[in-house]
């Protein structure tokens, strides 16, 4: 069963810490991306990487941190610099830079 | 800036009838726009794609239509359905610092009465 996925569903950040996000997908494809959704706002991207062992920072990477060690798996890190980490964020993935891109269920992130 | 935008934040329509969703985009040189649709608390969902050599495309009860010359999108969804209630945007692929990105509007409400 192909796709992507995304975990936790749900995820507290207490003050000061480094949460870390996973996103793992099946489908082969080379790029992956991580945006940011806040209410009534468009989806801003946050980095993305097009092979692995690299990735370039999107409109809003700072306080993220990302590593992409394997083809499959794109994990973002929220640290404790983000200061507004609370939104909705989502990963997805293309077979190439700026194709049709295909989304994970997402994480909420909350800050206890 | 360059931007992608919707007309409307909410569009209620009757169950069986038709939907249309616009989306206004300002960069002529954007070659290919894609519609998701995203239920709440889901993620973005693809419907359907267009590149810009064509003015439409069809897929299953929804259609794209794509006028170059007023920079305008929309998403046609034929005998609404309430399980087709959800928010819908598009996004435009543009060139931006050298190269290509995807950016997104910020979403049209479909709510289908029953």
């Amino acid at each position: 069963d192909g796709g992507i996925t995304q975990s936790p569903k749900y995820l507290f950040r207490k003050e000061g810490q480094n949460v870390t996000l996973s996103c793992e997908q099946n489908l082969n494809h080379d790029a992956m991306y991580w945006y940011r959704q806040d209410p009534g706002q468009g989806l801003r991207l946050i980095y993305y990487s097009q092979i692995v062992n690299d990735f370039q920072k999107g409109d809003i990477a700072e306080g993220y941190s990302v590593s992409r060690e394997k083809k499959e798996s794109f994990p973002l890190t929220v640290t404790s610099a983000q200061k507004n980490p609370t939104a909705f964020y989502l990963c997805a993935s293309s077979t190439g830079r700026w194709e049709t891109q295909y989304f994970g269920p997402g994480t909420r992130l909350l800050v206890l | 800036g360059e931007s992608v935008g919707l007309h409307l934040p909410t569009l209620s329509v009757q169950e069986g009838d038709n939907s249309i969703i616009n989306c206004a985009y300002s960069n002529s040189a954007s070659d290919y726009f894609i519609w998701y649709k995203q239920e709440s608390g889901k993620g973005p969902q693809f419907i359907i794609d267009i590149r810009s050599n064509m003015d439409k495309r069809q897929g299953q009860r929804v259609t794209v239509l794509l006028n170059k010359t007023v920079k305008h999108l929309s998403l046609q969804i034929a005998a609404t359905q309430p399980g087709d209630s959800a928010v819908y945007f598009c996004a435009e692929n543009m060139e931006s610092g050298g190269g290509n990105k995807l950016t997104f509007g910020t979403g049209t409400q479909l709510k289908v009465e029953l």
